[in-house]
């Protein structure tokens, strides 16, 4: 079956702008995570949500980070007024049920550069 | 808050020979979970072994295997009979037990399979 998805890929902004990033999580994941990775740097935590609740958003650097998954699927990760030091890659993770020792599956991730 | 430890940014290796990477975490949870994760070029995280904090047997997955050290905190990783294929970025990674944990990283270490 099919894995992870994220689009865009790539996307370039200028500083100010709004960018939306898609997670497609594997059908019938309950569990989504969204993590930042920084260029050379392990990923760091951003939000889960488990189904459409947003249960953690601890990890969002800033109120310009907003996630959402209204129907316990795709989710999109909304950046307002992008700053340079958003530039990361940002990686989505699903797993079947929270918890536990679960594995996490990754998307490819979508690298932002905001010039 | 929990903390993972990765001291060696770059590692290599000859083909077919034996490689140890070494992680150190620190933590005041009791029953918690160990990965380590792969990211080639590609940027797709793949897992490749995972460890239950309560089980004293070291994981083994064919060529990869662990040295766990519950009283230490230390979670090594060895890969034996590397092949190209193994190069690629490597994180340790935490995840404490309970509902919808995220994953703590490393900073990765890159190892490099010379042929």
């Amino acid at each position: 079956g099919a894995g992870v998805s994220q689009s865009p890929r790539y996307k370039v902004a200028k500083r100010g702008q709004d960018v939306a990033l898609r997670c497609d999580p594997i059908s019938g994941h309950v569990s989504l995570f969204w993590y930042q990775q920084a260029l050379g740097q392990g990923p760091e935590f951003l939000t889960y949500f488990q189904n459409e609740a947003q249960l953690d958003k601890s990890g969002l650097p800033s109120d310009r980070f907003f996630a959402e998954r209204p129907e316990g699927s795709v989710s999109t990760l909304k950046i307002q007024r992008t700053q340079q030091e958003d530039s990361a890659v940002y990686l989505c993770a699903s797993s079947l049920v929270s918890g536990g020792s679960n594995e996490q599956f990754f998307g490819p991730g979508t690298r932002l550069t905001v010039l | 808050a929990q903390t993972v430890t990765q001291s060696q940014p770059e590692m290599s290796v000859q083909e077919a020979e034996t490689v140890t990477l070494s992680c150190t975490y620190d933590t005041s949870e009791n029953n918690y979970y160990l990965f380590w994760y792969k990211q080639p070029p590609s940027r797709q995280m793949i897992l490749v072994i995972r460890q239950e904090a309560y089980k004293q047997q070291n994981a083994t997955e064919n060529r990869f295997s662990v040295n766990f050290q519950k009283a230490a905190k230390s979670f090594s990783l060895k890969i034996s009979d590397s092949q190209l294929g193994d190069t690629a970025m490597y994180f340790c990674a935490f995840m404490k037990h309970g509902e919808g944990s995220r994953l703590t990283f490393g900073e990765g270490t890159q190892l490099t399979v010379n042929p």
